[in-house]
């Protein structure tokens, strides 16, 4: 069956534009999980949504950072103004609920790169 | 969510077995671990999960001892193919449930 998208696969920009990110989860996955990873590093977690909504922000590196879900289906994760720090591979996943023991299941990821 | 400490890298030769210890001293009553996979220029992708004593499936088992404390990754003879960054990663079975990934164990398998 179709695993997680993303799109696009690869962004350059330049500095102070904004970006979107795309995500498609696993059909019927409630849970869906946005992470940032810096060339060479591990995984930083951003955000996760139950269903459309988020209850929890803080990973969000700053404001300039958004996300939304809607139908509880696709994600867009929305960085404004963008800046150099912001390069990265942008990881989205998805399970079928909120909890531990279900497995995430990770796209191939969005690379970012701000000239 | 309790922290985790591992080896920053491996190297090991096909056919060997490699064993990746996970240290997590302030494991809490509810936590699970998990271990995770990455390939480059890939997403992660689930490996094993065990909550104490020994699991074991068809890519690796995993060794989790009384105290919990620590947990080890077990790759029977690895393969080239076996390359990649090894994540552990600890935390509760509840709704609020993140998953924390650090830099992980880069494994490399030489010929």
């Amino acid at each position: 069956g179709a695993g997680v998208s993303q799109s696009p696969s690869n962004k350059v920009t330049e500095k102070g534009k904004d970006v979107e990110l795309r995500c498609d989860p696993i059909s019927g996955h409630t849970a869906l999980y946005w992470y940032r990873q810096r060339l060479g590093q591990g995984l930083e977690f951003l955000i996760y949504f139950q269903g459309n909504s988020a209850p929890d922000k803080s990973g969000l590196p700053s404001d300039r950072f958004s996300a939304e879900r809607t139908g509880e289906s696709v994600s867009t994760l929305t960085i404004q103004r963008t800046q150099q720090e912001d390069s990265a591979v942008y990881l989205c996943a998805s399970s079928l609920a909120l909890i531990n023991t279900d497995t995430q299941y990770f796209g191939p990821g969005t690379r970012l790169t701000v000239l | 969510l309790a922290k985790t400490t591992q080896p920053i890298s491996m190297d090991s030769y096909e056919g060997q077995e490699v064993n990746i210890t996970c240290s997590h001293n302030n494991i809490a009553t509810n936590d699970y671990i998990t271990w995770y996979q990455q390939f480059p220029s890939q997403g992660p992708r689930f490996i094993i999960q065990g909550y104490k004593t020994k699991v074991t499936n068809e890519v690796a088992s995993l060794f989790i001892p009384a105290d919990r404390k620590s947990s080890t990754l077990s790759l029977p003879r690895v393969s080239l193919s076996d390359t990649a960054v090894y994540y552990c990663l600890v935390g509760p079975m509840d709704s609020s449930y993140k998953l924390i990934f650090g830099s992980g164990t880069r494994l490399l398998v030489r010929p």
